[in-house]
């Protein structure tokens, strides 16, 4: 079954350093997303993705992120001059249609620790 | 706005007992989605069932089920003869039209001892 790959598993970096997290979404999905997760805490909505375009975001998703589809395959997640509370999972999903009738099909997630 | 509530933060069942996972969601929207959503200790998101603001039929997947009651608001989340494989945090969530987000529960951590 297709799934939508996240790499990398696991991000250490320093305060204030740039981190780009990256995702290859389900290769006929049209709309792709980016959650974050605090550790223990609720899975949170960062920003959807479609047609080359951001179509929503949330508050969280400050001048701070940015999203990117650089090929055809990739779908990027740029967090530059990363803060200490930045550090969390990040999931990637995908969904072949949009919402609200469509099941997100989310990566593994990668873990960010900004030290 | 959209908000879940799921009132169980944490439940321990011992093997083969019977656990129902509660989730009360808030929408002024009149089509919406549910989801649920477990999160296993390994930390991946895998997806359990869809059901639509329309279908009010209650779903049985193996041991799961679902029962969905507009009335209350809720979409709750049966595990029958729990095992210990079904550790894990649940999520429940919600999608409603227009939107193009899922809003997450708080998740209910459920331990499943031997």
């Amino acid at each position: 079954e297709p799934e939508v790959t996240q790499t990398p598993s696991h991000q250490v970096t320093q305060m204030g350093q740039e981190v780009i997290l990256r995702c290859v979404p389900i290769s006929n999905h049209l709309y792709f997303y980016w959650y974050r997760q605090i550790l223990g805490q609720k899975v949170e909505f960062l920003v959807s993705f479609y047609n080359n375009e951001i179509s929503e975001k949330s508050e969280i998703f400050d001048d701070q992120f940015s999203v990117e589809r650089p090929d055809g395959s990739n779908f990027t997640l740029k967090i530059r001059s990363t803060k200490l509370e930045d550090s969390a999972m990040y999931f990637c999903a995908s969904s072949l249609t949009g919402p609200p009738n469509q099941p997100q099909h989310f990566g593994d997630g990668t873990r960010l620790s900004i030290l | 706005a959209q908000k879940v509530t799921q009132a169980q933060t944490e439940i321990s069942v011992v093997e083969k007992e019977d656990v129902t996972l509660d989730c009360v969601y808030e929408t002024r929207d009149t089509t919406y989605y549910l989801f649920w959503y477990k999160q296993p200790p390994s930390g991946e998101l895998v997806f359990l069932i869809r059901r639509n603001s329309f279908d009010e039929q209650n779903e049985i997947s193996g041991r799961y089920s679902w029962n969905f009651q507009k009335s209350t608001s809720s979409f709750n989340f049966t595990i029958t003869a729990s095992q210990v494989v079904d550790s894990a945090v649940y999520f429940c969530a919600l999608s409603v039209n227009y939107g193009q987000n899922f809003v997450f529960g708080p998740g209910t951590r459920l331990s499943v001892l031997p």
